[in-house]
């Protein structure tokens, strides 16, 4: 089945922590992204990669850091400086020319 | 039913009814338009989407109406169904901006048996 994982379902982070959640795709998307859901409000970007080895910060990468080394993957970990990380994180990929964005199941985020 | 986008978060429909969910968007440079459906702790499911050369597509069941005059998007769900329970929001993006999509808060659609 062609898609893209997330792990954990749930990540708890005590303070101070640093956190890395992981994105998969198996779908040969050139691009990724990740986001972040909070009630109530719409999708914000948090950062997106185009290509292997490049990404680039979204609306919202206070906080947040992300490697692009593989295709497949694009972890993001919630550093410490991210001071209200309480949230359902959601990665998506597309395969450009096309915009069309498909996401994962997510990832929801609670501190200690 | 029928809901007004943001001022109207939930809608609540007999099962078998025709659903309407509305959306205003916000950029008239916005030329390719998403809807997407998603369920309680889980990821958005794409549904269907338009480009504003088109004013009407349709899909199994569902059908997404664009009117870029007044810049409202809508989407019509025919014969909802319990499983058709869910938040549906609507995304827009400029052509070939595929990074800069802007995604609404949705709409909750509780299906009534």
């Amino acid at each position: 089945d062609g898609g893209i994982t997330q792990s954990p379902k749930y990540l708890f982070r005590k303070e101070g922590q640093n956190v890395t959640l992981s994105c998969e795709q198996n779908l040969n998307h050139d691009a990724m992204y990740w986001y972040r859901q909070d009630p109530g409000q719409g999708l914000r970007l948090i950062y997106y990669s185009q290509i292997v080895n490049d990404f680039q910060k979204g609306d919202i990468a206070e906080g947040y850091s992300v490697s692009r080394e593989k295709k497949e993957s694009f972890p993001l970990t919630v550093t410490s400086a991210q001071k209200n990380p309480t949230a359902f994180y959601l990665c998506a990929s597309s395969n450009p020319p096309q915009e069309t964005q498909y996401f994962g199941p997510g990832t929801r985020l609670l501190v200690l | 039913g029928e809901s007004v986008g943001l001022h109207l978060p939930t809608l609540s429909v007999q099962e078998g009814d025709n659903s309407i969910i509305n959306c205003a968007y916000s950029n008239s440079a916005s030329d390719y338009f998403i809807w997407y459906k998603q369920e309680s702790g889980k990821g958005p499911q794409f549904i269907i989407d338009i480009r504003s050369n088109m004013d009407k597509r349709q899909g199994q069941r569902v059908t997404v109406l664009l009117n870029k005059t007044v810049k409202h998007l809508s989407l019509q769900i025919a014969a909802t169904q319990p499983g058709d329970s869910a938040v549906y929001f609507c995304a827009e993006n400029k052509f070939n901006n595929f990074n800069k999509f802007y995604f609404g808060s949705g709409t909750k659609l509780n299906v009534k048996p």
